[in-house]
């Protein structure tokens, strides 16, 4: 099982852009990589997903170095709208590595 | 109806209590999912069920139990449950496929306490 290790919490002002990495050291060859978010007493919402290098969608853009030991989500321009948790998944179609949520990242966005 | 809908969204009941959650996913998925989240704690895999056959139950108290009767509706029956089980129960779908994504569709969940 591929474990996930994020900041806990980052905070950043409005209109900045937001980068949240994520450690997945163990991840396999069939992994794919996906984040979330949530909002308080809400379901998760799916953000992004990626395999390799850099994917980009209206949300966000998702960047995987070439040893997929990590990725980035960046989010550009931040609103107060943004402050959630995040988090990053690693798994592949076949098992149920990738329904394990790990602890997220809250992010906080400052007027 | 789009999405993944759940029922009721708030239930408050004791610890002799029955009651169940249902969840209903219009999306044609072919696996759904129960999820706890406690307060301040990451979201808990509870149960799976794909092609309505469960293929994941981790570790979770009998006093849960979960019931896919379709591929588009799932129960959990909750009896004789404790304090310590108030939580907001989360259900999900998604369409699991050979390769690629498996995207999970999140409803808006039952927030659950126990007296």
């Amino acid at each position: 099982l591929a474990k996930t290790t994020q900041p806990i919490s980052m905070d950043s002002y409005e209109g900045q852009e937001v980068n949240i990495t994520c450690s997945h050291n163990n991840i396999a060859t069939n992994d794919y990589i996906t984040w979330y978010q949530q909002f308080p007493s809400q379901g998760p919402r799916f953000i992004i997903q990626g395999y390799k290098t850099k994917v980009t969608n209206e949300v966000a853009s998702l960047f995987i170095p070439a040893d997929r030991k990590s990725s980035t989500l960046s989010l550009p321009r931040v609103s107060l709208s943004d402050t959630a948790v995040y988090y990053c998944l690693v798994g592949d179609e076949t098992g149920a590595n990738n329904l394990f949520f790990g602890t997220g990242t809250r992010l906080t966005v400052i007027p | 109806e789009t999405g993944v809908t759940q029922t009721p969204r708030h239930l408050v009941m004791g610890m002799t209590n029955k009651k169940s959650l249902k969840c209903e996913q219009h999306l044609g998925h072919n696996a759904m999912y129960w999820y706890k989240q406690s307060a301040k704690k990451p979201l808990e895999l509870m149960f799976v069920y794909s092609l309505e056959e469960r293929v994941e139950n981790n570790s979770v108290p009998s006093r849960f139990s979960p019931e896919c009767p379709n591929s588009s509706h799932l129960f959990l029956h909750l009896h004789t449950l404790q304090p310590e089980d108030s939580a907001l129960y989360l259900c999900a779908s998604s369409q699991v496929r050979p390769t690629g994504s498996n995207e999970q569709f999140f409803g808006p969940g039952t927030r659950l306490t126990v007296l």
